[in-house]
């Protein structure tokens, strides 16, 4: 059973243009929603994450809006970039449980025209 | 600091045969896991560590085994490796959840083939 669906499963987007990311979880209990960046052939990195506790967390050209109530979040790349081209996964974790088990989304190939 | 270092980079191995995929950190974090990558998962949890001595199952746990004498090694053992093993492996740790160190920090991976 998969927890945390994300779409689409590939984007492509003009330079300049908004990219826009969707995650649904289904756990209550999850209390820490981050987003990764992966390069190919790299190891995914922490690119933003949020708390159930506000609604929108902005750093620089990347946003996470969360909806509490319809337990979903997504991830906006405003004026993206050829380098922003990669591939983005949601995930959620229970941290409050004591562990930091992420579950991740399926993920989401993001290609950036020039 | 080097952060999280996995080695080897590539590896194949034929049905049946076992080795070990070797993670280490430099950046004393209590919390070390391993995720498997495959093609339209995502990442899925094998198993994980919230300190030495201490290990526990993720979602999937089967075939493999790990253990954490150190705090800064957290090696993964292929009993038998199996064809549905072939995958890339990761390597991430983070720190103490009590300090809110929630971030987890990738190694580069391990491409692993089973023949």
């Amino acid at each position: 059973q998969q927890q945390v669906k994300q779409s689409p499963q590939s984007l492509i987007v003009q330079k300049g243009g908004i990219s826009i990311i969707n995650c649904a979880y289904e756990n209550t209990a999850f209390d820490y929603f981050p987003w990764y960046q992966q390069f190919p052939g790299k190891g995914p990195a922490l690119l933003i994450a949020i708390r159930p506790d506000v609604s929108e967390k902005k750093e620089g050209r990347f946003t996470i809006s969360f909806n509490k109530s319809a337990k979903q979040f997504s991830l906006h790349i405003m004026d993206s970039q050829p380098g922003d081209s990669a591939t983005y996964f949601c995930a959620a974790s229970w941290v409050g449980g004591a562990t930091n088990k992420l579950i991740f989304g399926s993920g989401t190939l993001l290609a950036v025209q020039p | 600091n080097a952060g999280v270092t996995q080695t080897p980079k590539f590896q194949v191995l034929k049905t049946g045969q076992s080795m070990t995929l070797q993670c280490a950190q430099d950046m004393n974090h209590e919390y070390m896991s391993w995720y498997r990558q495959d093609p339209g998962m995502g990442l899925r949890l094998i198993h994980y560590s919230v300190g030495a001595g201490i290990t526990d199952q993720g979602e999937v746990p089967n075939g493999y085994n790990v253990s954490r004498s150190t705090t800064e090694d957290f090696p993964l053992r292929l009993l038998s490796a199996a064809p549905s093993q072939t995958s890339v492996y990761f390597c991430a740790s983070s720190g103490r959840l009590a300090a809110m160190s929630y971030e987890q920090y990738f190694g580069p991976g391990t491409r692993l083939t089973v023949t």
